[in-house]
């Protein structure tokens, strides 16, 4: 079936990095342009990043500009989210999810959990 | 960026009657393709989102009909007809029209 499953999250000092992963399966990922949205401890849903299904587009936040970078293999299916210089702020669930036809976000992982903390 | 802004924030509803939430842009969101894409999602308690309704008023698959959408232009409704216990959770509008893609803030839906 079609699924996304996230990974890489973990507790991170501020200002250091890490770097998400989200694992395509039971869909023709090269086919599609792909999200990473998150979600703050209590908060509402916040759009980080997309990417072109072909890597030849990028778009991202004003509060990760500069310091996250979206990028994919197609030919391992997978998707991933280098975050630099980590902040308090940036703590979060982080979900990847499908931008299907009609530019919606049809299939969301169960997400990855990130921890800025000294 | 377009601001989504949601009423009510909070939402109790006795089971079996209807509810309704309310989303409102800052900018009109007809793309230049003539679509707008306006979204809801719902997420339950410990899950993540869930689409429900794409295009303002296309139910997604596996979408009970009980869910529909409705509205134009910067004014959007979602509604469900009977409320059942399985609906708990925040639904949340989204426009994708436009880059960044920006959330309303959520509306919590509890039974009364």
């Amino acid at each position: 079936q079609v699924q996304l499953v996230e990974s890489g999250g973990g507790v991170v000092q501020p200002g250091r990095s890490l770097r998400l992963s989200c694992a395509a399966s039971g869909f023709p990922f090269s086919s599609h342009g792909m999200h990473w949205v998150r979600q703050a401890p209590g908060k509402g849903l916040e759009w980080v990043a997309v990417i072109w299904y072909d890597g030849s587009n990028k778009y991202y936040a004003d509060s990760v500009k500069g310091r996250f970078t979206i990028s994919r293999d197609n030919s391992k299916n997978i998707l991933y989210l280098q975050m630099n210089s980590l902040r308090a702020e940036d703590m979060a669930v982080y979900y990847c999810s499908r931008w299907g036809d009609n530019k919606k976000m049809d299939v969301w992982g169960q997400g990855t959990t990130v921890t800025v903390s000294s | 960026d377009v601001v989504m802004t949601q009423t009510p924030l909070s939402s109790s509803v006795t089971l079996g009657q209807p509810a309704s939430i309310s989303c409102r842009s800052s900018q009109d969101l007809v793309h230049s393709d003539g679509s707008t894409y306006l979204s809801w999602l719902q997420q339950r308690p410990g899950q993540p989102p869930r689409l429900l309704i794409y295009k303002i008023s296309d139910r997604f698959s596996g979408v009970p009909d009980r869910f529909s959408g409705s509205g134009a232009g910067r004014d959007f409704t979602l509604k469900i007809s009977r409320v059942e216990a399985e609906d708990v959770g925040v639904y949340y509008c989204v426009q994708t029209t436009q880059f960044p893609h920006t959330f309303g803030q959520g509306t919590k839906l509890e039974i009364k």
